[in-house]
């Protein structure tokens, strides 16, 4: 049982490329999100899903985009990188119910660097 | 909107020493409180929970106790080890929203030296 992964750990990218980020959970839950964890600002919600074929936008949506076509899969893309996304990118998932009740789960994390 | 306001640190302690992370928060009604760890190269793990007034949350030697009056959720230990050097995070769920928004403060960096 490996919880959630995340794919890469590591990436440099110049500006104007792109990239897609994996994350990866075994423990058949619904629910899955992808923060994005900045110096002094905590973690902000990029994109969230419900379920699987669903996505919706959190806090801070612009400039990436995501898909989840498997259940254990969520994929955040960045089409155009800017150096305002260089940032650790953290994957969560959790199971259904109430919130307060069910913890999410955070991957390892993916540290992006953007030139 | 709701808000959580942490003491940023870093936070420098020796060992056996004693610990509190300042944790206040605004929101409407009545949130659960969380504490979240995040040890180097790690994504975050819960640490302990209070989803009602004058719950406590307690885990691993830390506790926090639900302070409606204050809108406090600090985080104690009597005495910490180097193990417990990582990043402390206080969050809310605020209640009635569409969706699980977990609202996160800055992150308080803990040092413990031997």
């Amino acid at each position: 049982n490996a919880g959630v992964t995340q794919t890469p750990k590591f990436r440099v990218l110049k500006t104007g490329q792109s990239m897609t980020l994996l994350c990866a959970q075994d423990m058949n839950h619904e629910y899955m999100y992808w923060y994005r964890q900045d110096p002094g600002m905590g973690l902000r919600l990029i994109h969230y899903s419900v379920g699987e074929g669903t996505t919706a936008k959190g806090e801070v949506p612009d400039g990436y985009n995501v898909s989840r076509l498997k259940k254990q899969n969520f994929l955040l893309g960045l089409e155009s990188a800017a150096p305002s996304q260089t940032s650790v990118y953290f994957c969560a998932s959790r199971p259904t119910g109430d919130p307060s009740y069910n913890e999410q789960f955070f991957g390892p994390g993916t540290r992006l660097t953007v030139l | 909107g709701d808000s959580v306001t942490q003491m940023e640190g870093p936070v420098t302690l020796s060992e056996e020493a004693f610990l509190t992370i300042n944790c206040t928060y605004t929101a409407t009604g009545y949130p659960s409180l969380f504490w979240y760890v995040q040890y180097p190269g790690e994504g975050l793990q819960l640490l302990l929970k209070a989803t009602k007034a004058d719950d406590k949350g307690s885990n691993k030697g830390f506790e926090a106790t639900y302070r409606k009056e204050t809108t406090s959720f600090h985080l104690e230990k009597g005495s910490v080890q180097v193990s417990d050097s990582a990043v402390y995070f206080c969050a809310l769920i605020g209640p009635g929203t569409s969706y699980d928004k977990v609202i996160f403060g800055p992150g308080t960096s803990l040092s413990v030296i031997p």
